[in-house]
């Protein structure tokens, strides 16, 4: 497509339930990003993946958030027994570039999943 | 204590002013100086970007980096309604990849 798209576009979960966000990166972008964003805050970032490959996890908040992109496409980000501070908005963005580029690696986003936990 | 402080605003100014957006950031390796804007239930959008010091304009909007004083601007000129979003600065290091470090984002409104 023309642009990211991400699904769902709101998830409203129970504390403790398992969340999947899906996100299609444009065709062809090397790299994928996940970053989550809270209330009146800036992005905040999870996860990098060039390709299939995972590259930097540093940002994921604990061992209960996992992400995916196995065919160096769509990757999915999982969060295992939610609680309530996961409440925010998971934001995937692409580039073009991977891991050779030293330009400004511009970021695409999608419009981002917003998750509530109850 | 954050890399990168940006004042969380809100910002109110009438149509037509010019408006000044700032941030500042404490690791000196950052190289690409970035704004975005988001919209209310969007993602962020790329305004402009720069390359270490210096101004950059493009339309009503101009980016200034002084890095010596580790301070972005983003100035816009003849503010419209329409440019009423959130405005985030960003910045990342030179060389291969490196994640963008996001500001807190600053919420501007522009009255008619």
């Amino acid at each position: 497509g023309a642009g990211v798209s991400q699904s769902p576009r709101y998830k409203v979960a129970k504390r403790g339930q398992d969340v999947a966000l899906r996100c299609d990166p444009i065709s062809g972008h090397v790299s994928l990003f996940w970053y989550q964003q809270a209330l009146g805050q800036g992005p905040e970032f999870l996860t990098y993946f060039q390709n299939e490959a995972q590259l930097d996890k540093s940002g994921l908040p604990s061992d209960r958030f996992f992400a995916e992109r196995p065919e160096g496409s769509v990757s999915t980000l999982k969060i295992q027994r939610t609680q309530q501070e996961d409440s925010a908005v998971y934001l995937c963005a692409s580039s073009l570039a991977g891991l050779d580029f030293s330009g400004a690696n511009v970021l695409t986003f999608g419009a981002g999943s917003r998750l509530t936990v109850l | 204590q954050k890399e990168v402080e940006q004042d969380p605003g809100p910002l109110s100014v009438p149509e037509g002013a010019i408006v000044s957006l700032n941030c500042t950031y404490s690791n000196s390796a950052f190289q690409y100086f970035m704004w975005y804007r988001q919209y209310s239930r969007k993602g962020p959008e790329l305004l402009m970007y720069t390359y270490s010091s210096g101004n950059k304009e493009d339309g009503r909007f101009t980016a200034q980096v002084d890095k010596s004083s580790k301070y972005i601007s983003l100035f816009i000129r003849d503010s419209q309604p329409s440019d009423s979003a959130t405005y985030l600065c960003a910045m990342r290091r030179a060389g291969g990849y490196q994640k963008v470090t996001f500001g807190t984002g600053t919420k501007l409104q522009v009255i008619p």
